[in-house]
């Protein structure tokens, strides 16, 4: 069975780093691509950035680009987002999700972890 | 980018009822089209790819159709596990993948 299982929820300062992981089983992890997608607060879905762990290769969307970094660590099958200087605007949950498309980065998110909720308050 | 709408931002149906949303491309995705549903506190979840095809364990009640810019998702007799938000993800101009800004189905 496929899984994709996040790490648990963070609060972190302004001003703070943060990775968080999301740990892939049940598939050939290098095959398939992982994206990131961010819903804030009582709001809808946006595409953040993915990865091909087969060669870590990363294309981000222009919102996002210089303020998240996504890495993939093969050895244990995880992919990471990560900030070096998070805001309070990145509250959100954000989510993993696996490409249902194999060593292409078509397709679509057929299916996603379960979230991890990022609070940044003072 | 491709910029989608769905309409309406809420549906209200009674159980056992109807409900039929709707999703519109700003320009041409062809087939490239997934419905996805979320619950409250929940991930989504993929119902609907390729803009027809139902996703494994997805129940028969639950039927996509359209093609190009326009999209429906149908739910034929709704069941109190199917209230939740839906929405639709185009995937044929990628990066980046865009989704319409969501329906909430609620009880009426």
């Amino acid at each position: 069975e496929v899984q994709l299982v996040q790490s648990g929820a963070e609060v972190k300062k302004p001003g703070e780093s943060l990775r968080i992981s999301c740990k892939a089983s049940g598939y050939s992890f290098t095959s398939y691509w992982i994206s990131w997608v961010r819903q804030m607060p009582g709001k809808g879905l946006e595409w953040m950035g993915n990865i091909d762990p087969s060669d870590s290769y990363t294309k981000y969307s222009p919102s996002f680009q210089g303020h998240v970094t996504v890495s993939t660590d093969n050895s244990v099958t995880t992919a990471y987002l990560q900030w070096s200087s998070l805001k309070a605007s990145d509250t959100a949950m954000y989510y993993c999700a696996k490409h249902s498309v194999p060593y292409d980065s078509a397709g679509y998110p057929e299916k996603w972890g379960q979230g991890t909720l990022v609070t940044v308050s003072s | 980018e491709i910029v989608m709408t769905q309409s309406p931002a809420t549906l209200s149906v009674s159980p056992g009822g109807r409900a039929t949303l709707s999703c519109r491309a700003s320009q041409s995705v062809r087939s490239s089209l997934a419905w996805f549903q979320q619950k409250p506190g929940q991930a989504p979840r993929l119902l609907i790819y390729g803009a027809s095809t139902r996703a494994t364990g997805i129940p028969a009640r639950f039927s996509g159709s359209g093609s190009g810019t326009e999209f429906t998702l149908t739910i034929s007799s709704l069941q109190s596990e199917d209230f939740a938000v839906y929405y639709c993800q185009q995937y044929i101009n990628w990066p980046p993948w865009t989704f319409g800004q969501g329906t909430k189905v609620e009880i009426k």
